[in-house]
């Protein structure tokens, strides 16, 4: 079967760094990636691991273990426009993504 | 990355009745999806759109109630049949991104859909 955990919010401090974990269980897995939307927005590509290890771009970087099933997603030098929420999203078989139930992400002054 | 448009972007519609729903892309793709999402919830795949042939549905989703077509590379419609105060929700469109759809989507920027 197919599960994905994330937690379902985060509080964290301007200028403050973030995790977001997730857990997953695909079929097929390919890698997974990792999503940002705003209220009454759509979905954004953050970031994606085909491979073990970590990838940065800029101000956030993704991690994948995949004999674990486990990434996450590390969010530096946070700002208030990073409030939002993160969707994890394992892609698997016939190409298709999975999105988890997503964590919102309250930052405070 | 791709821009995707989507038409309308928002209606309130009477039980009963269908809705059309549109979405293009500047560039030509092979792959379009089309998600539910409902307020302060995950996206939850409806059906994969491929030119030329017929839509895969996911389960829990059919033919009947969410008819789509993909006429070409770049467009694809979704209608919502009968509908039913259930599904009230917004519904996007997104296409792939890389080299694998499992690297990257880009997601139109979705209808909101209010059913009365």
């Amino acid at each position: 079967g197919q599960s994905l955990e994330q937690p379902s919010e985060v509080t964290a401090v301007e200028g403050a760094i973030v995790q977001i974990n997730c857990t997953y269980q695909t079929s097929g897995f390919y890698g997974l990636s990792w999503y940002q939307q705003h209220d009454g927005g759509a979905p954004t590509f953050l970031s994606y691991n085909g491979l073990d290890g970590l990838e940065e771009t800029g101000r956030f970087s993704s991690f994948l273990s995949r004999s674990d099933s486990y990434g996450y997603l590390l969010l530096q030098e946070l700002q208030m426009k990073d409030s939002a929420s993160y969707f994890c999203a394992p892609g698997g078989r016939d190409d298709k993504i999975i999105f988890g139930k997503g964590t919102r992400l309250h930052i405070l002054p | 990355s791709a821009v995707i448009s989507q038409k309308p972007s928002r209606d309130i519609c009477q039980r009963g009745t269908s809705l059309t729903i549109q979405c293009q892309v500047d560039s030509q793709v092979t792959m379009m999806f089309w998600y539910r999402q409902q307020p302060g919830q995950s996206l939850t795949l409806i059906a994969t759109a491929n030119q030329g042939s017929e839509a895969t549905y996911e389960s829990g989703f059919v033919i009947d109630k969410f008819p789509i077509s993909r006429p070409n590379l770049t467009f694809s419609t979704l209608t919502v049949s009968n509908m039913s105060p259930e599904d009230s929700s917004i519904y996007l469109c997104s296409v792939e991104g890389g080299r694998q759809s499992t690297d990257t989507q880009y997601f139109g920027p979705g209808t909101r859909l209010t059913v009365l």
